[in-house]
C-alpha cells in the first residue's frame, strides 16, 4: 500500500492564483483531513471528511474548499492565494471501524506552499 | 477541547531514557491520550495512545497517572532517530461527533545528542 500520497510536493503561487492541492489514500479509510501547519507551530485543521459526499469545516476553512467524490480522494482547493495561506498543508486519513480507541491517522508527506 | 500542557523542548544522550511529560488537567472519562511525533520535514506519525493503563509497543511506553491528568511517553533508549517533535492530543470518542479529529498543541521538541 502507498498509504496517503499527496501532490505535488512544493509549489509557488502569485496572490490571487488558484490551485488544488491532490490526496489519495489506499487504505479504504472513511475518514480524511486536511491540516495545515505554519513554521514552528502545530498542525491545524482546515476540513475533514467522513465519507464521500460528506464533508465539514475545521478550525482554519477560510480561503479553502473542499470535496469528497470517492472514498479515496479528498482534494483541498485554494481560490485567490493570499501570503497568509504560505504554509505546509498535511493529509491525513483514518479508520472509523477500530477497536480500543486507536482511530490513528495516517498523513501524507505533506505540499509546501509559497505564496507571493 | 480539553488541553494538554508540554515542555517546550528536552535534550537527551543517545543510548539513554527519554520521559516526555504532557499534563492534561481538564480531560474527559473519555478522552483518549494520544502520542504523535513529527519527525524533521516529514508528516506526523502515530506512536502510542492509552485510556487508563500504561501501555507498551514496539516504540514506547505510556505511564498515565491514576487520576488520568498526566501521562509521561517513554522513549527506553533514545536513538538519533527519535530526534523529533512529540505531541500529546486528547482525542475525543470517534464513536460521537468528534470523527477522531486531532486538536495538536506546539509540542516537545527532542534533541539527541550523540
Amino acid at each position: 500500500n502507498a498509504g496517503v500520497t499527496q501532490t505535488p510536493k512544493f509549489r509557488i503561487l502569485k496572490i490571487g492564483q488558484s490551485m488544488t492541492l491532490q490526496c489519495t489514500q489506499d487504505m479504504n479509510h472513511n475518514y480524511m483531513y486536511w491540516y495545515r501547519q505554519d513554521p514552528g507551530m502545530g498542525l491545524k485543521l482546515i476540513y475533514y471528511s467522513v465519507g464521500a459526499g460528506i464533508t465539514d469545516k475545521g478550525e482554519v476553512p477560510n480561503g479553502y474548499n473542499v470535496s469528497r467524490s470517492t472514498t479515496e480522494d479528498f482534494p483541498l482547493r485554494l481560490e485567490l492565494a493570499a501570503p497568509s495561506q504560505t504554509s505546509v498543508y498535511f493529509c491525513a486519513s483514518s479508520s472509523h471501524q477500530r477497536a480500543g480507541g486507536r482511530y490513528e491517522q495516517y498523513f501524507g508527506p505533506g505540499t509546501r506552499l509559497t505564496v507571493t | 477541547d480539553a488541553k494538554t500542557t508540554q515542555p517546550n523542548s528536552m535534550e537527551s544522550n543517545e543510548e539513554e531514557p527519554v520521559h516526555l511529560p504532557c499534563n492534561h488537567s481538564t480531560i474527559s472519562g473519555t478522552d483518549y491520550i494520544h502520542w504523535y511525533r513529527q519527525l524533521p520535514s516529514q508528516g506526523p506519525e502515530y506512536v502510542i495512545h492509552g485510556l487508563t493503563s500504561n501501555v507498551n509497543n514496539r516504540m514506547a511506553s505510556l505511564a498515565i497517572a491514576e487520576d488520568r491528568k498526566s501521562s509521561t511517553l517513554i522513549l527506553h533508549r533514545a536513538t538519533l532517530r527519535d530526534a523529533a517533535v512529540y505531541y500529546c492530543i486528547l482525542r475525543a470518542n470517534a464513536g460521537g461527533t468528534s470523527y477522531g479529529k486531532l486538536t495538536f498543541g506546539q509540542g516537545t521538541i527532542l534533541t539527541v545528542h550523540p
